[in-house]
């Protein structure tokens, strides 16, 4: 049963720390999204990739922010300096071009102290 | 700016109640909408509607799409309380890329 796998499932950090979250999509998908859910703000894009190539990041914060997509097995997100503000769930989603619908990982469930 | 507004924000009913939830959207490139329920974890699909009028449906859940109108609904049946969850719509405008709507909170007492 092929799944998004995301790590770590839940990270409390200070204030200035780095965060890093990973995500493994499906095999075989080629398109790798970020989102972010707060109560606030519901589901919001942070960043997406096709074919490993970054095609819109317009959501995330460029000054603290940075995704990445090293191989197709592995896509990361990173936060430095982190902010009480970005305490979130982050979930990573993975689907097939055209295909319209995603599969979503479990999310990573992020406190800044 | 692609936008999707749900109705009612929140909604409590009794077991056995029908209900039915709300999504209009305005897109400038609409290729499918979609239904997601989100309980404790990660949201699940629910359905992808592409033509309007014709219903899809699974179980208890149906759903519809009006594209000339700009709305969807989600109607459940003969509620459980395994039905409270979040339900999301989302649309996609191109390239999978997901715009979702605030989500409705059911919650099904017994």
């Amino acid at each position: 049963d092929a799944r998004v796998t995301q790590t770590p499932r839940d990270k409390v950090t200070e204030m200035g720390q780095e965060v890093t979250m990973r995500c493994q999509p499906i095999l075989g998908h080629n398109t790798v999204f970020w989102y972010r859910q707060t109560m606030m703000q519901g589901l919001e894009l942070l960043a997406y990739f096709r074919n490993r190539a970054p095609l819109d990041d317009s959501g995330m914060p460029k000054d603290r922010f940075s995704a990445e997509m090293p191989d197709a097995t592995l896509a990361t997100l990173k936060i430095q300096p982190s902010e009480p503000r970005d305490s979130a769930v982050y979930f990573c989603a993975s689907g097939l071009q055209g295909a319209g619908r995603l599969f979503f990982g479990p999310g990573t469930r992020l406190t800044v102290l | 700016e692609d936008k999707v507004v749900q109705s009612p924000l929140s909604l409590v009913v009794h077991e056995g109640d029908t209900v039915t939830l709300n999504c209009s959207y305005e897109v400038t490139n609409f290729r499918s909408l979609l239904w997601y329920k989100q309980e404790k974890k990660a949201p699940t699909f629910l359905f992808m509607l592409t033509s309007s009028g014709i219903e899809k449906k699974s179980g208890r859940l149906s759903s519809i799409l009006d594209k000339k109108e700009l709305f969807s609904i989600l109607n459940i049946t003969a509620t459980q309380t395994g039905d409270s969850a979040i339900y999301l719509c989302a649309v996609d405008a191109g390239g999978s890329r997901l715009t979702f709507g605030e989500g409705t909170q059911l919650t099904v007492n017994p």
